[in-house]
């Protein structure tokens, strides 16, 4: 059973700085692996979408890698912005799986002004 | 062109009462998820329907619970006889094709149980 682990589980830092989430997950097996934006009382927004062949996306300040043997992916927010706070999940679809998602418990981001 | 829609976006129910949840998906998409977000836990996977069929409702709890996306008009989430422990966000998601991976989800129905 695939099972997604999200570190830090809360992060806080000042404007301006670059930071990395990380995100584990247990069978590699997997068909593609997506980062969604969460706001309070809010839907998700999908931010990054790797396909299990690719080893990176990029859209704009964020970058998100995979490392599908290992079972990891980063992603990385460069040059943090207080419109950046949000909760951000990991989220894996398995082979046959199509669009059923297992997701990680989201890091929660808080950029201070 | 409209998002994903859900309504009602709050639903409040007292203990042993229904609640129906609707969600139409993105125009043109014909494969809709529906997932739950209990308080302070992940999202997890519930059903997954076609027009007309269910594809995979491994998630969905065996009792009380039911789905539906018939060929005319919105899916419906179905939650008979209410206890405290439904309370929760509910989501739906909508893609084009069945392995493109690109979900677009809702804003959420949130169900509170008295």
């Amino acid at each position: 059973k695939q099972e997604v682990t999200q570190i830090p589980a809360a992060l806080s830092v000042p404007e301006g700085e670059n930071l990395v989430l990380n995100c584990s997950f247990t069978d590699s097996a997997i068909y593609n692996l997506q980062w969604f934006r969460q706001d309070p009382g809010k839907g998700l927004t999908s931010l990054l979408l790797i396909q299990s062949s690719q080893r990176e996306q990029t859209s704009g300040r964020l970058n998100a890698s995979l490392d599908k043997s290992s079972g990891r992916s980063t992603l990385y927010i460069a040059a943090s912005q207080p419109g950046d706070s949000a909760t951000y999940l990991c989220a894996v679809s398995g082979p046959n799986a199509g669009n059923m998602l297992t997701f990680g418990g989201g890091t929660r981001l808080m950029v201070k002004p | 062109n409209a998002g994903v829609m859900q309504n009602p976006r709050h639903l409040v129910r007292r203990r042993g009462q229904e609640a129906r949840l609707r969600c139409s998906p993105m125009k043109g998409h014909s494969h809709v998820y529906w997932y739950r977000q209990l308080p302070e836990e992940g999202l997890k996977f519930m059903v997954y329907l076609q027009k007309e069929n269910i594809i995979d409702e491994s998630g969905m709890p065996k009792e009380r619970f039911s789905a539906e996306f018939p060929k005319e008009g919105p899916s419906i989430l179905r939650i008979q006889q209410v206890v405290r422990g439904d309370s929760a966000a509910y989501f739906c998601a909508s893609s084009l094709d069945r392995d493109t991976g690109e979900l677009f989800f809702g804003e959420g129905s949130r169900l509170t149980v008295l």
